[in-house]
């Protein structure tokens, strides 16, 4: 069964460290990863989508990994600001029928 | 800029009802799509739709149904509320191929049913 799995479900950091979400797929056959935030009471936005031949890819102080080897993301946040605080959402997009498979999300907070 | 803009943001509505929640995008997309989004199960699709006055079933359309008279439109119908469909529902919408397109979603609408 294509399932992604987020971890951890939820985070707390303080302002200006750095953090590391994770993200496992089974999705086979694999089309690309995305990575989304969605602020509380908002829908989501694209931070990142990556295809099987990307390793890394950045938004700003957001960046994003792939290891297509071991079905494995991570997306990383340097430097964190209160604004960052938010839902981060995993989707991996299949590539027989298009289907996107969504993880359930890992809801970070950010305190000053 | 993309933008998909969904009609209400806060419903309330009373068992049995029916609703209409409405999604506009102004970019000439071919895919639009709702989901709902419940704390825990994170977004599941209801339907999307890949043309006008074309749809597609996706995880869970029991009690829904939807509309697509214009491309730039997408419409969610509940045709007899219950408390069970209390949920955020979003509405997306993508460039073709479905699998690569870019999604953009709008702002949600948050829908209880009393």
């Amino acid at each position: 069964k294509n399932q992604v799995e987020q971890s951890p479900q939820s985070l707390i950091i303080l302002e200006g460290k750095n953090c590391t979400l994770q993200c496992n797929y089974t999705v086979s056959p694999f089309s690309n990863l995305r990575w989304y935030k969605q602020d509380t009471g908002r829908g989501p936005v694209s931070l990142t989508i990556m295809t099987f031949s990307e390793n890394t890819k950045s938004n700003g102080r957001y960046t994003a990994t792939l290891d297509a080897d071991t079905k494995q993301s991570s997306l990383h946040i340097t430097a964190s600001q209160l604004s960052d605080s938010a839902s981060y959402i995993c989707v991996v997009s299949d590539n027989q029928g298009g289907k996107l498979i969504f993880g359930q999300g890992t809801e970070l907070s950010v305190k000053p | 800029d993309v933008k998909v803009t969904q009609s209400s943001r806060y419903l309330v509505k009373r068992t049995g009802e029916k609703v209409f929640l409405e999604c506009v995008q102004d970019m000439d997309h071919e895919n639009m799509f709702w989901y709902r989004q419940d704390p825990g199960l994170g977004l599941r699709l209801i339907y999307f739709s890949y043309d006008v006055k074309m749809k597609e079933k996706g995880d869970i359309p029991e009690g829904y149904s939807v509309s697509r008279e214009k491309k730039e439109r997408f419409s969610l119908i509940l045709e007899s509320a219950s408390t069970n469909q209390t949920s955020m529902y979003l509405c997306a919408s993508s460039t073709r191929p479905l699998n690569t397109g870019e999604l953009f979603f709008g702002e949600g609408s948050r829908l209880t049913v009393l």
